[in-house]
């Protein structure tokens, strides 16, 4: 079953700040994050293991609520680049391990505007 | 940087006819996977594949798909008789460990119109 991820899309002036959620019925081995530009291929963010963890780099950090299943990504300062379509992919418990396919949410339309 | 190479970048079929897309994963990854985007929509799994055999397979990945990895460097996806609805973006990913830990790097995708 898919996450679900909101919100489906967001308008932002350069420099602001965006939270994208991801969050799941199924309990999670782990959630990844990758950002796909028109007519592009998803590029890989990040991947969160363990609950409470969280990442970043830059100003693109994200954080993993295991108990919640859920996941966050965060953009501050946003810059013109990160304008696309951010996907979060997740590993459920029920699948059958390592080998199984990511399986997306619908995304999230960023657009940065000047 | 290695890269996932995907071949051809755009394929134009009738329906009823068998399409062949052929990807080469980067070299040293064990994971293989394909995915399918119908435009403006989200990334589909279609099937994964390790250790030489279909790991898991999604609902899409009926009877109508095969993979093979023929020589040990060509990963590819068989349609066999396209359908309309087979009209995508199909992408091919690889992973030097399991999805649980490990980044997929996806290929530039393959644009399937399907007529």
């Amino acid at each position: 079953q898919q996450p679900v991820q909101s919100p489906q899309a967001v308008i932002l002036r350069e420099g602001e700040d965006a939270v994208i959620n991801c969050s799941s019925s199924k309990a999670l081995y782990s959630v990844h994050w990758y950002r796909q530009k028109h007519g592009e291929a998803p590029v890989f963010l990040m991947i969160l293991l363990k609950g409470g963890e969280q990442k970043g780099h830059e100003k693109i950090s994200a954080s993993f609520n295991e108990k919640k299943q859920q996941s966050s990504l965060y953009l501050t300062a946003s810059q013109l680049s990160y304008s696309g379509t951010y996907f979060c992919g997740t590993l459920d418990k029920g699948s059958g391990g390592g080998a199984d396919g990511l399986t997306f949410g619908k995304g999230t339309h960023l657009i940065i505007q000047p | 940087e290695p890269e996932v190479t995907q071949t051809p970048s755009h394929q134009v079929t009738q329906m009823g006819q068998e399409v062949i897309l052929r990807c080469v994963p980067i070299s040293n990854h064990l994971y293989f996977y394909w995915y399918r985007q119908i435009l403006g929509q989200k990334v589909e799994f279609l099937v994964s594949f390790y250790n030489n055999e279909i790991s898991e397979k999604s609902e899409i990945f009926d009877d109508q798909f095969s993979v093979e990895r023929p020589d040990g460097s060509n990963f590819t996806l068989k349609i066999r008789s396209t359908k309309l609805e087979d009209s995508a973006m199909y992408f091919c990913a690889s992973s030097d460990l399991s999805s649980y830990n490990s980044p997929l790097h996806f290929g530039n995708g393959t644009r399937l119109t399907v007529t």
